[in-house]
């Protein structure tokens, strides 16, 4: 079946534009996951979604970064007034309840802010 | 918060046995796992182990758990440099993850 997907790939934008990071995730999945991968760092948690729960918010860096989840499938990470040390890999996983949330990652997107 | 620690960087020969360590602080992880992560992808999950085992094999790879002391290892026997990679130990509590920044796996011929 299909696994999580991403878009876009790739994005670069100027310093204080607006972005939009897509994920779809695997279908039926309750939980999902937003990370942000620095070059050469480990994932930095940012935000997950558990099924209708409030999601847990607490890797947000900053009030620039917000996240959506629609209709418990489809999330979109926005980051507003996109600064330099905003460049990365957003990676995007989901899971279930099945074997502790296991999680399977997107491919990312690499932001580049210019 | 929790934490999650790992050696950056291993060195192996083709062939060889490669030991991954890891060591996390919340004692009420319920479940633990191993992704790897090739060069501009995504994570891959590798294996797991519940919080109440101490040991699982899945073909080349043993996953060692000590409780007590928080440890857990990661060994891939029989090397392949098809093996080289990002390891990332992550722990898991109540559905939420901690991860672990990596070991980079090289593997020489």
């Amino acid at each position: 079946g299909a696994g999580v997907s991403q878009s876009p790939s790739n994005k670069v934008t100027e310093k204080g534009k607006d972005v939009e990071l897509r994920c779809d995730p695997i279908s039926g999945h309750t939980a999902l996951y937003w990370y942000r991968q620095s070059l050469g760092q480990g994932l930095e948690f940012l935000i997950y979604f558990q099924g209708n729960s409030a999601p847990d918010k607490s890797g947000l860096p900053s009030d620039r970064f917000s996240a959506e989840r629609t209709g418990g499938s489809v999330s979109t990470l926005t980051i507003q007034r996109t600064q330099q040390e905003d460049s990365a890999v957003y990676l995007c996983a989901s899971g279930s309840s099945g074997r502790g949330y296991e999680q399977y990652f997107g491919p990312g997107t690499r932001l580049t802010v210019t | 918060g929790e934490d999650v620690e790992q050696s950056l960087f291993l060195s192996v020969r083709e062939g060889d046995s490669s030991v991954i360590n890891c060591t996390y602080t919340d004692s009420s992880s319920t479940y633990l796992y191993w992704y790897k992560q090739e060069p501009g992808a995504g994570l891959q999950l590798l294996t797991y182990i519940f919080s109440n085992m101490d040991m699982k094999q899945d073909q080349r790879l043993t996953v060692l758990l000590n409780k007590k002391d928080k440890h857990l290892s990661l060994r891939i026997a029989d090397t392949q440099t098809g093996d080289s990679a990002i390891y990332f130990c992550a722990e898991t509590n109540a559905g939420k993850s901690t991860f672990g920044d990596g070991t980079t796996l090289t593997v020489k011929p």
